[in-house]
């Protein structure tokens, strides 16, 4: 089962509001992540966790706040958006990164910005 | 720098016409290369991952094969639910950073 569990799906919110994405795996994975895909571009790396903690972040403003409370979940915190940060949201995650291991993506949380 | 193109951008078949799809990558010390399918509004789906030059993996009507600089996606006899964006990837040749992604080829089969 490869299985990574996104919610919710479509997302619409303020620039003032407060909202969060949330992801769960049930595969054992010790790494999870966050990437950002606009519209006809590939997705674009945003945050790493390895065993639950943050071990990249690919100089991503602020606004966005990533949380890992254990080892099956991962969120992403939202707040002061831009409408330009509209986009679709990936969730992945894979065995340790260092190995090489294949990156188990999410079907992605459609996020607007208004 | 690490780089991954994937040819054509824009791929238009018609069901049964054979074709393939290119990814050349410029990385040292590859350490996989991953083929995914992204159908709209969706994430990437996995599909293949190749280690080695020589290496060929089939999965249905698609094959994925490896050099030392490039890969190829073989699609035979493709039909309409083929139809998607096939994503290259590769890791980073240097530091503890995970995938960068080809722009990858929309593949679109007609009936």
């Amino acid at each position: 089962d490869t299985e990574v569990t996104q919610t919710p799906k479509h997302l619409v919110m303020g620039m003032t509001n407060k909202k969060s994405l949330k992801c769960e795996q049930h595969m054992g994975h010790r790494a999870m992540y966050w990437y950002k895909q606009k519209a006809k571009k590939p997705p674009e790396l945003m945050f790493v966790y390895s065993y639950e903690k943050l071990s990249i972040n690919e100089s991503v403003p602020s606004r966005f706040s990533p949380e890992c409370p254990n080892s099956s979940l991962l969120n992403l915190h939202l707040h002061a958006l831009q409408p330009e940060d509209s986009a679709l949201y990936l969730c992945a995650s894979s065995q340790l990164w260092e190995h090489g291991n294949t990156i188990y993506f999410g079907e992605g949380s459609w996020l607007t910005v208004v | 720098e690490d780089q991954v193109t994937q040819s054509p951008e824009a791929l238009r078949l018609q069901e049964g016409e054979s074709s393939s799809l290119n990814c050349s990558y410029t990385v040292s010390g590859l350490r996989g290369l991953f083929w995914y399918r992204q159908d709209p509004g969706k994430g990437p789906e996995f599909l293949f991952t190749l280690y080695s030059a020589g290496e060929e993996k089939e999965k249905e009507r698609l094959k994925a094969t490896l050099t030392k600089k490039e890969s190829f996606l073989h699609i035979t006899a493709p039909k309409p639910e083929d139809s998607a964006t096939y994503l290259c990837a590769v890791p980073r040749s240097s530091g503890n950073t995970p995938l960068v992604f080809g722009k990858g080829t929309r593949l679109s089969v007609i009936a």
